[in-house]
């Protein structure tokens, strides 16, 4: 079955340092994994995914995301934090095996809080 | 002009009523979504249409009931609604099955 993990409920960065935020998954197939972020009473925005191909995915504001098969993980990073990414952050898997839906497993979300 | 749009905003309401949240996207998407944020904001899918077609049909009570008039349109109605109904109810659309999504603004349901 498929699984997406988050095992960091909150991460603290200072402005302008480097942040990472964790995301391990596990399907039967190859992965499609996604990230979103949600801001205080909005919606899930898309920041990026991986599907095949480069490793490394680039993303909007900046956030980048390094795709790991041994390692089964996708984290998310950004060389250089600012007090606006403080939000919700989520990782989600599609898997990309026959027959999907398109159904994502969302993992359980990991708060970034970032301070001047 | 917002891509996915969702009304009510806010829902407040008895336990026991029947209640309808409806969404309308204006992307041209073929696939939308209707997902339940529970109070420990954990995202789970309920729903999903392609093409006015049911896709996805979770473990969801027969109590709520996707409604998809077109292609822009999904609507969720939930009849006898009990308190553990009490969440945020975000509506998505994508392009196709698989592509990333784009999320309403999330509809609050309180019930008393």
């Amino acid at each position: 079955a498929q699984s997406v993990a988050q095992p960091e409920d909150q991460v603290n960065v200072a402005e302008g340092n480097p942040l990472t935020v964790k995301c391990t998954y596990s399907v039967s197939g190859n992965p499609y994994l996604f990230w979103y972020v949600q801001y205080p009473n909005r919606g899930l925005q898309f920041l990026l995914k991986y599907i095949t191909g480069d490793n490394l995915v680039k993303g909007s504001y900046g956030f980048e995301a390094e795709f790991n098969k041994s390692q089964t993980s996708f984290h998310l990073k950004k060389p250089s934090a600012l007090v606006s990414d403080s939000a919700l952050y989520f990782c989600a898997v599609r898997d990309g095996g026959s027959g999907n839906t398109g159904k994502l497993i969302f993992g359980q979300g990991t708060t970034l809080q970032v301070k001047p | 002009d917002t891509a996915v749009s969702q009304t009510p905003k806010y829902l407040v309401t008895q336990m026991g009523n029947d209640k309808s949240i409806k969404c309308e996207q204006n992307l041209g998407h073929d696939t939308m979504y209707w997902y339940k944020q529970d109070s420990k904001k954990f995202l789970k899918i309920m729903f999903s249409y392609n093409n006015k077609e049911l896709i996805i049909n979770e473990t969801v009570p027969n109590r709520f009931s996707p409604k998809s008039p077109d292609k822009a349109h999904l609507n969720l109605h939930i009849n006898s609604l009990e308190l553990g109904d009490s969440a945020v109810y975000f509506c998505a659309s994508s392009q196709m099955l698989g592509q990333p999504q784009h999320f309403g603004d999330g509809t609050r349901l309180s019930i008393l």
